[in-house]
């Protein structure tokens, strides 16, 4: 069964750089055809998606985050990233990473981690 | 980017009622969206792919149906067990896009 988890600071400081990790059992995130994404929800509202990413490294982010937005892969690990930068108290989520297929919906979810912006 | 809008916002009804949520995306996404399930504190959950298929392990009271701008996910008889959050999402293109949310709530 896949498995996706969520790991890294749970407060961050205005202005620096958010960093999570999303580690990936129970199946390779070399595998072909499935992309690795990031989605985040702040405190009582919907769902944004962050951008994602395929095994190769090939990237797709979110045009109002874009600039900002940084994801990579590390298949020795198993593992995909999220960096952040600039951040404000806009930023507080929670922040899922999930998988999926090219025109298929994310079907496998981690089950998120809360990061705060606050001094 | 594509926009998502899903109706109505909020939702009251009963155990054993049948209610619909409709989506509308402002481009056509051919069958290209997915429904979503989310209770408080809890990941979101994957209900319908390709606007119609059943995700394996979800009951079969969630339909869904539509394509190209107009979407329904149809819950025919509601349990207690499924009130909460639904949002779809559009995989058509990039950026993925969700509908603002539907909260179904136990009148």
């Amino acid at each position: 069964q896949l498995q996706l988890q969520e790991s890294g600071p749970g407060l961050v400081k205005p202005s620096e750089t958010l960093s999570l990790t999303c580690t990936v059992s129970g199946g390779s995130i070399s595998s072909s055809s499935y992309y690795w994404g990031w989605i985040r929800q702040p405190p009582g509202k919907g769902l944004e998606w962050i951008g994602s990413i395929y095994y190769s490294g090939s990237t797709y982010y979110n045009p109002s985050l874009k600039s900002r937005v940084t994801i990579s892969v590390d298949t020795s690990k198993n593992q995909f990233s999220l960096k952040l930068s600039s951040v404000t108290a806009a930023d507080t989520a929670v922040y899922y990473c999930a998988r999926h297929f090219a025109r298929f919906p994310f079907d496998y979810w981690g089950q998120g981690t809360l990061v705060t912006v606050s001094s | 980017a594509i926009q998502m809008t899903q109706s109505p916002s909020s939702l009251s009804a009963s155990v054993g009622d049948r209610v619909t949520i409709t989506c509308r995306a402002s481009q056509g996404i051919r069958n290209d969206l997915g429904w979503y399930q989310q209770k408080p504190g809890k990941a979101p959950k994957l209900l319908i792919y390709a606007a119609s298929s059943l995700q394996s392990g979800v009951p079969s009271r969630f339909s869904g149906s539509g394509s190209g701008t107009d979407f329904t996910l149809t819950i025919s008889s509601l349990q207690p067990e499924d009130f909460a959050t639904y949002y779809c999402l559009q995989d058509y293109n990039y950026p993925r896009t969700f509908g603002q949310g539907t909260k179904l709530e136990i009148k």
